[in-house]
């Protein structure tokens, strides 16, 4: 399996414009998880999707962030218009309900500037 | 809420030496899981070790080992035979035991302590 995708690893933007995160989980998985890493907060949960339905979006900052799942094998995390504080990690994770210890298998992260 | 508190910043260790991170959790749940998470300078976040909280026997993998003291709700995690490509920001981690269809499942991380190993 080729494990968690994420596109594009790095991505250099203006304040102001739109920015699409796009993630692909494990086949198979039902669940999928979208956190933020920055020197300050740390690592912190965005959102997360169980079976292609949002669950707990409390950790979404703003309205001016977004994350759809249309279908099992692909989301996406929008921010518009962006801001330089949004400027971070941001990993997607996928897990098996089913699966031993429900271990989370992140992706490698897309790094996002904002400038 | 659950919170998961790593005291140490940075740690430094002498090859093949072994060291111990630390990590305190709070929690009402009685059944959860805990996690040593290893991201090295790739970013890639590892899962180095799980705990079952239920299980008394602390969890061992090769060079890596837990102590878990439930009542004192304290994780630590030993680094045996210390080697370079241990070097890494490690995450302590906490989430309730079983995921449970529609509700909230997600994974409570500490701050990291960033562990550099001496040749």
């Amino acid at each position: 399996d080729a494990g968690v995708i994420q596109s594009p690893r790095h991505e250099v933007t203006e304040m102001g414009q739109e920015v699409t995160l796009r993630c692909k989980p494990i086949s198979g998985h039902d669940y999928l998880f979208w956190y933020r890493q920055t020197m300050m907060r740390g690592l912190e949960l965005l959102i997360y999707f169980n079976n292609n339905v949002p669950i707990d979006d409390s950790g979404m900052p703003e309205d001016r962030f977004s994350a759809k799942m249309p279908n099992a094998s692909f989301s996406t995390l929008k921010i518009q218009p962006s801001e330089p504080r949004d400027s971070a990690v941001y990993f997607c994770a996928s897990t098996l309900l089913a699966g031993v210890g429900n271990e989370q298998f992140f992706g490698p992260g897309t790094r996002l500037t904002v400038l | 809420a659950q919170t998961v508190t790593q005291s140490q910043p940075e740690m430094s260790v002498q090859e093949a030496e072994t060291v111990t991170l630390s990590c305190t959790y709070d929690t009402s749940e009685s059944d959860y899981y805990l996690f040593w998470y290893k991201q090295p300078p790739s970013r890639q976040m590892i899962l180095v070790i799980r705990q079952e909280a239920y299980k008394q026997q602390n969890a061992t993998e090769n060079r890596f080992s837990v102590n878990f003291q439930k009542a004192a709700k304290s994780f630590s995690l030993k680094i045996s035979d210390s080697q370079l490509g241990d070097a890494a920001m490690y995450f302590c981690a906490y989430r309730r035991h079983k995921l449970i269809s529609g509700a909230t499942n997600k994974l409570i991380f500490g701050t990291g302590t960033l562990l550099a190993v001496q040749p």
